[in-house]
């Protein structure tokens, strides 16, 4: 089993249309959790970081962790073509020398 | 954000020669960096930790002397693919974690290296 999950799509959606991305994971030791967004062929850029459980929002973003069920969602609002890419999850332990862990990333289409 | 750069870019050369990326941090110091392998449609794959002033350590799988790593600097660490071969065409990019005292240990990606070997 590998230690994060992501559904790796295609999802499809139309423009202006909420859109929710998952991941799943194994090691309830994770404490940090980040979303990122990989357009094609360039490097991930941080989209979302998260300590803990929670919500926290940032304009049309918000990321949710459930550490009780080791669930993490990434929410877009408003979606836009502007907003197809790849999404990233990836997690950590707390120590800062701990390995980030990443998902194997959704590819994400918003339909104009 | 922080910013990393990588260069070059792009690169293509003939099987056989080695190809040298550069990873730098521009505008923070990063005690370390990593450098991940990505292959179309797949996610990233960490290939080495690099810290600054020490030997990198490598992940399960991936040849040292293949895959030469410095990190001479607090702003640079450079990746030698050696002696390459087509196998080792792919995407590699580069991450550094700033050093500060709050722990949050994000990491900033450069815009990747794109290696072709012929």
């Amino acid at each position: 089993q590998k230690e994060v999950e992501q559904d790796p799509g295609p999802l499809s959606v139309p423009e202006g249309a909420i859109v929710s991305l998952n991941c799943t994971y194994s090691n309830s030791a994770f404490q940090y959790f980040m979303w990122y967004r990989q357009y094609s062929r360039k490097g991930p850029e941080l989209l979302m970081y998260t300590y803990s459980s929670g919500n926290k929002e940032d304009g049309r973003f918000t990321a949710q962790v459930d550490k009780s069920s080791k669930y993490i969602s990434l929410f877009i609002r408003d979606s836009q073509p502007s907003d197809s890419a790849t999404y990233l999850c990836a997690m950590r332990r707390y120590s800062s020398a701990s390995k980030i862990i990443f998902g194997s990333g959704t590819r994400l289409s918003i339909r104009p | 954000g922080a910013v990393v750069s990588q260069h070059p870019s792009r690169v293509i050369c003939k099987s056989g020669t080695s190809v040298k990326i550069e990873c730098r941090s521009l505008d923070f110091q990063a005690t370390t960096m990593f450098w991940y392998r990505q292959f179309p449609k797949q996610s990233l794959m960490l290939m080495a930790t690099s810290n600054e002033g020490s030997k990198a350590t490598y992940e399960q799988g991936v040849e040292k002397d293949k895959f030469l790593i410095n990190h001479a600097s607090l702003t640079l660490s450079t990746l030698t693919v050696t002696s390459a071969h087509p196998e080792d065409s792919s995407f590699y990019i580069c991450s550094a974690r700033i050093r500060d005292g709050a722990n949050t240990g994000e990491l900033f990606f450069g815009e990747g290296s794109r290696l072709t070997v012929l």
